[in-house]
């Protein structure tokens, strides 16, 4: 069935590494991919989108390339900030007959220490 | 400012009895959804709703009910027959159903049961 896999976190990092979450998920047909991240308490926000394969999703200096050959959605960023540290989920949007309906990976603890 | 909103923040229920989370947006969108968070499990759709007057069961609707009576509104009532409802619950809204546009989602309702 449709699935998202994340790689399994907490990552910790220093301020300025450079970040790579991986995503890879399982869908039939071609899916758009999403990038959401969730701080402290609060709700999802959605980070960047791709829609057809090879797209670029780009926003706050993350980036993830939609990559069908490899049903990837890798999520990066040259230089973390503190202020990077939440929660990031991977998810897409099948299409046809899901209705809207996000499948959502299990998310990455991201802690950014000074 | 538009936005959705979700009341109340945290929520506490003892065994047995049924509790009402209330979910509104005034971002005129048609489509709403109602997701439950887990520690480690990313977010599961518990039911949706195209259009006012409408709704259909997601992944793990059993124990719960919903209404779309306004536009504006979609509330989610947890019922004693869900067997394990701690949990953090998400509404969210998009423009319409049946496309990938993005998902706006509310602060979250926290909900322990005693």
């Amino acid at each position: 069935g449709d699935s998202v896999t994340q790689m399994e976190g907490p990552v910790t990092l220093s301020e300025e590494a450079f970040l790579t979450i991986n995503c890879t998920y399982t869908a039939t047909g071609y899916p758009s991919l999403f990038w959401y991240v969730q701080y402290p308490g609060e709700g999802l926000q959605l980070l960047l989108k791709a829609t057809k394969a090879d797209d670029k999703g780009s926003n706050k200096g993350f980036e993830a390339t939609y990559r069908k050959e490899t049903t990837s959605f890798h999520l990066e960023k040259g230089s973390v900030q503190v202020s990077d540290s939440a929660v990031y989920f991977c998810a897409f949007y099948a299409g046809g007959t899901s209705y809207g309906k996000l499948t959502f990976g299990q998310g990455t603890i991201l802690t950014v220490h000074p | 400012d538009g936005g959705i909103t979700q009341s109340p923040k945290y929520l506490f229920r003892k065994e047995g009895q049924n509790v009402t989370l209330s979910c509104e947006q005034n971002l005129n969108h048609d489509a709403m959804y109602w997701y439950r968070q887990d520690p480690g499990q990313g977010l599961r759709l518990i039911y949706y709703s195209q259009i006012v007057n409408d709704f259909q069961k997601g992944d793990i609707a059993e124990g719960y009910s919903v209404s779309r009576e306004k536009k504006e509104s979609f509330p989610l009532t947890v019922t004693s027959a869900q067997k394990n409802p701690t949990a953090f619950y998400l509404c969210a809204s998009s423009i319409a159903s049946g496309r990938a546009d993005e998902q706006f989602f509310g602060p979250g309702t926290r909900l322990t049961v005693l």
